[in-house]
């Protein structure tokens, strides 16, 4: 099985600031990474496909970047809606894995 | 607008079965692989199983192989998990995900129906 590390597990932040979160497979992954937001209590919506593709109705300040095992999401002013949980998901192989979250808070 | 409904969920003593249905609208459900996918209390997302469009190709996680069935009736648009032999750790919210183009993200979710195993 093909593990999803992220990091950090958990981030403090203000309104305004850039943010990033790190995910790193434990195997080549091509270009099957994708990113996910939560809110407490709702299902998870898709931010960013395919490494970087931004999710139609995704707002702008959301970019992914990255390449074969190491990948990064970005936030790069973070809004107050933006408190989240986020985790990242490789889907070239089955078991379909998930990173185990960043949660964003508000410092 | 694409919508995914889950039902079925409930408490249920270890060793029960539950079955789960989805219910979709707005696409064409027999062209889209379907997923399940559930989070325990206070946990991450783990993915549970598979089923092509026309329901011929699944796949299971380890954990649920040969206790959890997933099936779709494209007639009704809905799909199902069937779940026997569970087990306390199965306890958690259940989604139904449709999954993406060639990506394979999860483009849309339903808002989860919650399966409590206990005694």
């Amino acid at each position: 099985d093909i593990q999803m590390t992220q990091s950090p597990s958990s981030l403090s932040a203000s309104v305004g600031d850039r943010v990033s979160i790190t995910c790193r497979a434990s195997q080549y992954i091509s270009t099957y990474l994708n990113w996910y937001q939560q809110k407490p209590g709702k299902a998870p919506k898709v931010l960013i496909y395919a490494v970087s593709s931004l999710q139609s109705g995704v707002p702008s300040r959301f970019s992914g970047s990255g390449s074969a095992t190491d990948f990064t999401l970005t936030i790069s002013s973070l809004q107050p809606e933006d408190f989240a949980t986020y985790y990242c998901q490789q889907s070239y192989s089955t078991p379909l894995t998930f990173g185990g979250g960043t949660k964003v808070e508000i410092k | 607008e694409v919508q995914l409904v889950e039902s079925g969920g409930g408490l249920v003593q270890p060793g029960g079965s539950l079955r789960l249905s989805c219910a979709a609208s707005g696409f064409t459900f027999n062209s889209y692989w379907m997923d399940w996918v559930r989070q325990a209390p206070g946990k991450g997302l783990v993915w549970v199983s598979r089923i092509n469009g026309d329901g011929r190709t699944t796949i299971y996680a380890d954990s649920v192989k040969g206790r959890f069935t997933i099936s779709r009736d494209n007639a009704k648009n809905t799909l199902y998990l069937q779940m026997n032999s569970l087990r306390v750790e199965d306890t958690a919210v259940y989604y139904c995900a449709r999954k993406g183009g060639a990506s394979g993200s999860y483009s849309d979710w339903g808002q989860g129906t919650l399966v409590t195993v206990s005694s």
